[in-house]
Parts: structure tokens; C-alpha cells; sequence
């Protein structure tokens, strides 16, 4: 258990719809990271939040959106889902801002746009 | 841009032998090099790191050796098991950067 949590654990919804995916870091731990994993391929990575403010993007749709509210959890939100945003979402969490720190996983949410 | 390159995309062996997977990263100022494991639908774990200012590092059968130089570091495993069979990721960052550059993964198969 790497002390970082995700909810919910699956979620199937419809396309068009929009949701929405919670992470908490570990106690201790500043920064949260969104990662994005299609069926077996690598991790792409989304947005970082540290201590509330955005400090990095990446493949981020317009479609999607994040924040990191003031008890360091985070939240991902996905709208107007598309067939081809089925795919595991990892937060990661580290202490320090900077990629030089060892990132932990959370268990992901696996989801499904039918 | 930057980029990790890995290799190979997939690897079997047998039990008890030994594997490696390399990386080649392409920003000459990345110091901090982490592989994870990932065993299937569950999330990536870290198993061991390097900094840039070590050649290698080990943790029981997991090592890990850096080549600035050549900008290649790799995983070794040695006595294979059948719990090592997962998707193996290394990744490179840098300070001043506020995201790691991860490698395509490998599929590691221990075979009994």
C-alpha cells in the first residue's frame, strides 16, 4: 500500500457524459500527479499540482481538468467522454514539487466510456 | 524533446536466470532515474532508484547501474521468480522539471 488513495475504484459511464476522480496523496506529501494508461500502453502524463497551484501540464484534452484543494487532495474531471477515454487514471504523490522526488502510485481508477 | 527510449519492448526468461532492460534518455542533465513494476491492473510501484551522482545501486536480486556518459542506465534482475513477471518502466527527470519522462515498458515473463 503506497498511502495514496483513489475513488472510486471503477466507474462505467456513457459517452457525453462528464465524472469525476479523486485522489488523496500521502500524509506528508505536497504534489499530485494524473497519469493516464490506456490497455497496455505506458503512462501518459496529465497535470501536476503542488500545494494547490498547477506547476506542470502534459497531454491534457481541453476536455479534461484538475485542481488540488486546500487539504492537498485533487480531483480529475473528464467531460463529454469519448469511447477512446476508457483507460486506467493513476494519481502519483510526492513530497516535493520538482520531478527529483520518488513519485508513489495510487491503485487507479479503471474507466469505462460505453 | 526529451525522450526515454526502452528496450527490449518484451523479455522471457527462464526461472532462475538473470534479465536486463536498458534505457537510453536523451536530456545529457537528467539526475534522477526511478524504475517501476507494474503487475497487471495494478498500479506502478516504485523498485528502486538511482541519482546521477552513483554508478549503482543494489537492493537484494534488483540492481541498477548509470552510464552518464552514454546516457543509458538499466534494471538487472537476478534469480528470476515468477513474481517478477510484470511491465517493468524506468523514467529519467532532472531538477528545475516538474514531471518524469517515462520509457515505453517491458514485459518481463519469468518462465517455470
Amino acid at each position: 500500500d503506497s498511502g495514496v488513495t483513489q475513488t472510486p475504484k471503477h466507474l462505467i459511464t456513457a459517452t457525453g457524459q462528464r465524472v469525476t476522480l479523486r485522489c488523496s496523496p500521502r500524509s506528508g506529501d505536497l504534489s499530485v500527479y494524473w497519469y493516464q494508461q490506456s490497455l497496455d500502453q505506458g503512462l501518459q502524463f496529465l497535470i501536476q499540482y503542488y500545494n494547490g497551484e498547477e506547476r506542470a501540464k502534459g497531454n491534457i484534452l481541453e476536455r479534461f481538468s484538475a485542481q488540488q484543494f486546500p487539504d492537498l487532495h485533487s480531483e480529475l474531471n473528464l467531460s463529454s467522454l469519448e469511447l477512446g477515454d476508457s483507460a486506467l487514471y493513476f494519481c502519483a504523490s510526492s513530497v516535493g514539487s520538482q520531478s527529483s522526488y520518488e513519485q508513489y502510485f495510487g491503485p487507479g481508477t479503471r474507466l469505462t466510456v460505453t | 524533446g526529451e525522450n526515454v527510449e526502452q528496450h527490449p519492448s518484451t523479455l522471457s526468461v527462464q526461472e532462475g536466470d538473470s534479465a536486463v532492460i536498458k534505457c537510453t534518455y536523451s536530456d545529457s542533465a537528467s539526475n534522477y532515474f526511478p524504475w517501476y513494476k507494474q503487475e497487471l491492473g495494478k498500479r506502478p510501484q516504485l523498485i528502486i532508484d538511482i541519482r546521477s551522482n552513483v554508478g549503482e545501486k543494489k537492493d537484494q536480486r534488483i540492481a541498477v547501474t548509470l552510464n552518464k556518459t552514454a546516457k543509458h542506465f538499466s534494471l538487472h534482475i537476478t534469480e528470476t521468480q515468477p513474481e517478477d513477471s510484470a511491465v517493468y518502466f524506468c523514467a529519467a527527470s532532472r531538477t528545475g522539471t516538474y514531471k518524469y519522462i517515462f520509457g515505453t515498458g517491458t514485459r518481463l515473463k519469468v518462465l517455470a
